[in-house]
């Protein structure tokens, strides 16, 4: 069966902080792996991975892919209050190739 | 402006009351699906659609029908909703497979079913 398990499920940090969240994945036809960010209504994309060892970064935040360990990271360097949203990793692939298997997200909030 | 439009928001209705959720793109995207969220569950995919007259199954498709007779629409119905439907859905579109392409959500529909 496929699966994404996403951890911690929830977080709290203080501004300025550093946090590191994973995820790991077992999923059948692998063909990327997306990581979303939910604040109040839907989600937005943050990063697609489909290379292991291939930093992606967009401001403060990036994201690295390990195929053979089947797991990725998401970086949020300095955090701010604005950072506070679910993460929501998914992958894309599973057994019909054309499916998207999210994790349950990682609660993230960023205290002043 | 690029988007993808739920409607309604929000319903609260009775079991057995068949509803439909409409979902309407204009990005012309190729692929379309639907997704309930439940605390602690994440995302699960109900259905998804490749292109036109093709859909196909996700995770949790008990319960629900869909249709794709359009590119820009696909509607979710429940022809006899149960409690166990009462969920925060979103529809989701992208240019291709999501596995290649990310994809823009809807705002969500919130579906409370007594």
């Amino acid at each position: 069966e496929d699966k994404v398990v996403q951890s911690p499920l929830s977080l709290v940090v203080h501004e300025g902080d550093t946090v590191t969240l994973n995820c790991s994945y077992e999923v059948t036809n692998f063909r990327s792996l997306l990581w979303y960010k939910q604040e109040k209504k839907a989600p937005t994309f943050l990063f697609m991975l489909t290379s292991s060892g291939i930093e992606k970064k967009s401001g403060r935040l990036s994201s690295i892919l390990d195929k053979k360990e089947l797991f990725s990271i998401l970086n949020i360097t300095a955090t701010q209050t604005g950072d506070s949203a679910v993460y929501l990793c998914a992958v894309g692939g599973g057994t019909s190739y054309d499916k998207v298997i999210f994790g349950p997200g990682t609660s993230l909030s960023v205290i002043p | 402006e690029a988007q993808v439009t739920q409607n309604p928001r929000y319903l609260i209705t009775v079991t057995g009351k068949k509803l439909t959720v409409t979902c309407s793109q204009n990005m012309n995207h190729e692929y379309m699906s639907w997704y309930r969220q439940d605390p602690g569950l994440g995302l699960r995919q109900i259905y998804y659609s490749m292109n036109v007259e093709v859909t196909d199954k996700g995770d949790v498709p008990e319960g629900y029908k869909v249709s794709r007779k359009e590119k820009r629409n696909f509607p979710l119905i429940l022809e006899s909703p149960s409690p166990n439907q009462t969920s925060l859905y979103f529809c989701a579109s992208s240019l291709s497979s999501p596995g290649d392409q990310p994809q823009h959500f809807g705002d969500g529909t919130r579906l409370s079913i007594l």
